[in-house]
């Protein structure tokens, strides 16, 4: 069964600060690996989207990289702000659907 | 720019009522899927339908149904709601269930079972 994990839960940086938000999952059986942001009680945004085949995926700011075999993504955020702070969660899309970490909760102080 | 739209936003029953979460999409997909989002348990998929006409099971169906009642609608309903169905729903729609293809997700709808 896959399992995805997602360290730190938590994380708070200062503004300006470049920063790393890693997520592992257990079986490398996998079609994609998507990102996504949530803000407090709302839904789930797409951020990223990284075909099985691909090593990373780009927009704006936002870097996500994947290497199936070690069974890990990262997201890099660049030059944070305080409009970035919110829950980023990943999610691997396999055989059992789409699998979700439990998400890390970024805090961008000004 | 609707997306994604779920009703209601909030609810909240007593034990053993029923009701139906409603949920449509405006972006011409195939896939709907409904999860629920517990803190410490992450989000976890309850039903999906791949197309219209189809559905099937998540990791945790038990206590829900499903109608995926055109393209666009796909509703879930709690027959005899219990304490322990007291979550957030999500909604979310995909062009198809496979492939490199986004989901996209519907605000939530918070519901509280006494």
């Amino acid at each position: 069964k896959q399992e995805v994990t997602q360290i730190p839960a938590a994380l708070s940086v200062p503004e300006g600060e470049n920063l790393v938000l890693n997520c592992s999952f257990t079986d490398s059986a996998i079609y994609n690996l998507q990102w996504f942001r949530q803000d407090p009680g709302k839904g789930l945004t797409s951020l990223l989207l990284i075909q099985s085949s691909q090593r990373e995926q780009t927009s704006g700011r936002l870097n996500a990289s994947l290497d199936k075999s070690s069974g890990r993504s990262t997201l890099y955020i660049a030059a944070s702000q305080p409009g970035d702070s919110a829950t980023y969660l990943c999610a691997v899309k396999g055989a059992q659907k789409l699998v979700f970490g439990q998400g890390t909760r970024l805090t961008i102080n000004p | 720019n609707a997306g994604v739209t779920q009703t209601p936003k909030f609810q909240v029953l007593k034990t053993g009522q029923s009701m139906t979460l409603q949920c449509a999409q405006d972006m011409n997909h195939n896939s709907m899927y409904w999860y629920r989002q517990d803190p410490g348990m992450g989000l976890r998929l309850i039903y999906y339908s791949a197309s219209e006409g189809t559905t099937d099971k998540g990791e945790v169906p038990n206590g829900y149904n499903v109608s995926r009642l055109n393209k666009r609608e796909f509703s879930l309903r709690l027959e005899s709601a219990a304490p322990s169905q007291t979550s957030v729903y999500f909604c979310a729609s995909s062009l198809r269930d496979r492939g490199l293809v986004a989901q996209h997700f519907g605000d939530g709808t918070r519901l509280s079972i006494l």
